[in-house]
């Protein structure tokens, strides 16, 4: 079992840019969450997904950012238009019906 | 809403010490799951403790284990026979209920701990 695998672990954008972060969950994780981290701070919880559906996205900007899992493929954190201010570590976590979550190794997202 | 806090930015203990992480939350569930999860540099998020709250013995990993007071809605982290890898952030998660059976989680700001050897 490969763990919860993000990519890339290091992204570099200009401003006005988009930034796509990729999370693929462990086998049989139905689950996936989004967090962000600025420096110095704690884990801010983003967006919940379940396969196709957006769960809740109360803590989603609501402006330039989106979230999706599909039914194929990795869950994808888009981020439009980028700025300075979304330079920050995102961190990708997915679980079963049970509930423990477990991590990936995050993206860094610099905005230049 | 939840809130955890952790009232201590950063501690510093000599190795083979014993070191104490302080957690508070705010909720008004009454059954709930309470974690600690350690950072180190590699920025990994690593699970190191979990306690159910309608437990009531405190839980407790080999060298790690909380003192969980439900009532104070209290939640420290002991870390005895301190070691160099335990350098790292250590957070404090309270889960909230997103409503899609599982749960995402409310995470306290850090301590950053320091092993000096």
């Amino acid at each position: 079992n490969a763990g919860v695998m993000q990519n890339p672990r290091h992204l570099v954008r200009r401003r006005g840019q988009e930034a796509r972060l990729r999370c693929s969950p462990m086998k049989g994780h139905s689950h996936v969450y989004w967090y962000r981290q600025l420096p110095e701070e704690g884990l801010k919880f983003m967006v919940y997904l379940q396969k196709e559906n957006i769960i809740d996205e109360s803590g989603m900007p609501k402006e330039r950012f989106s979230a999706e899992f599909p039914k194929e493929g990795p869950s994808i954190l888009r981020i439009q238009q980028v700025v300075r201010g979304d330079s920050a570590a995102y961190f990708c976590a997915s679980s079963d019906i049970q509930g423990e979550a477990f991590f990936g190794q995050g993206t860094r997202l610099t905005v230049v | 809403a939840q809130t955890v806090t952790q009232s201590q930015p950063e501690m510093s203990v000599q190795e083979a010490e014993t070191v104490t992480l302080s957690c508070t939350y705010d909720t008004s569930e009454n059954n709930y799951y309470l974690f600690w999860y350690k950072q180190p540099p590699s920025r990994q998020m690593i699970l190191v403790i979990r306690q159910e709250a309608y437990k009531q013995q405190n839980a407790t990993e080999n060298r790690f284990s909380v003192n969980f007071q439900k009532a104070a809605k209290s939640f420290s982290l002991k870390i005895s026979d301190s070691q160099l890898g335990d350098t790292a952030m250590y957070f404090c998660a309270f889960p909230f209920d997103s409503g899609g059976g599982a749960d995402g989680l409310t995470f306290g700001k850090g301590t950053h701990l320091i092993i000096q050897p």
